[in-house]
């Protein structure tokens, strides 16, 4: 498993401002991945942050509203960008840790916007 | 893309009843895994299945894969006021790492 912190853990942000959470992990993952999680809803995959390289996005998800970062194996950033009321939402980062497939999860950012 | 169907939606137990919730793919799952929310909480990983017809208990929960690969269960017995929360399948394609999760069973445990 791994320790994984996620900062902030929430904001209160205004329509059409941004927003960058980051993920940190406590060891080197393989990889790195964002989801939004809408209030008593499921878990939608925004991306997979890869380290050295653009993130891959999901379908309905593009970089120029979230842009991310992975510059290492510890530490990823999602911007939430141009927000509106829509992005309230959680936003969790997760991570795979070996060769198995089990993904481990993030506090998660609680994100309203007003 | 990949649908993963959960059923039910919500679930409401007496302290001491059983019940079972069910993930069903549209496609062939490479594996499946069982992930457990606390309310406020973040997904926890609980078990992964891989083989056709696989079983496996942790406890008083009991998971099982179909023997298409396309179906899963999640059954916990003699419910506890700690198995509170909402209890998520997740799939994997072959030669894929993204989980495809399903929409959650929330169960509420009446004491």
């Amino acid at each position: 498993s791994a320790v994984i912190s996620q900062k902030p853990s929430r904001d209160i942000c205004q329509r059409g401002t941004s927003l960058t959470i980051q993920c940190q992990v406590d060891s080197q993952v393989t990889m790195m991945f964002w989801y939004r999680q809408q209030p008593g809803q499921s878990l939608t995959l925004i991306a997979t942050a890869n380290q050295g390289s653009e993130a891959t996005y999901e379908s309905g998800f593009v970089i120029d509203k979230f842009p991310i970062s992975r510059p290492n194996l510890t530490f990823s950033t999602l911007t939430v960008s141009n927000m509106s009321p829509e992005d309230s939402s959680i936003y969790l980062c997760s991570v795979k840790t070996g060769p198995t497939y089990e993904q481990y999860f993030g506090p998660g950012t609680r994100l309203t916007v007003t | 893309g990949q649908q993963v169907m959960q059923i039910p939606q919500y679930q409401h137990v007496q302290e001491g009843e059983d019940f079972t919730t069910y993930c069903n793919s549209s496609t062939t799952l490479s594996n499946i895994q069982w992930y457990k929310q606390r309310p406020g909480g973040h997904p926890v990983f609980l078990i992964q299945l891989v083989k056709s017809g696989e079983v496996k208990k942790q406890k008083r929960l009991t998971f099982q894969f179909g023997e298409a690969k396309k179906n899963s269960s999640l059954h916990i017995t003699a419910t506890q006021t700690t198995d509170v929360g909402t209890y998520f399948c997740a799939g994997i394609r072959s030669n894929d790492y993204k989980l495809s999760f399903g929409a959650g069973t929330t169960v509420t445990v009446r004491a």
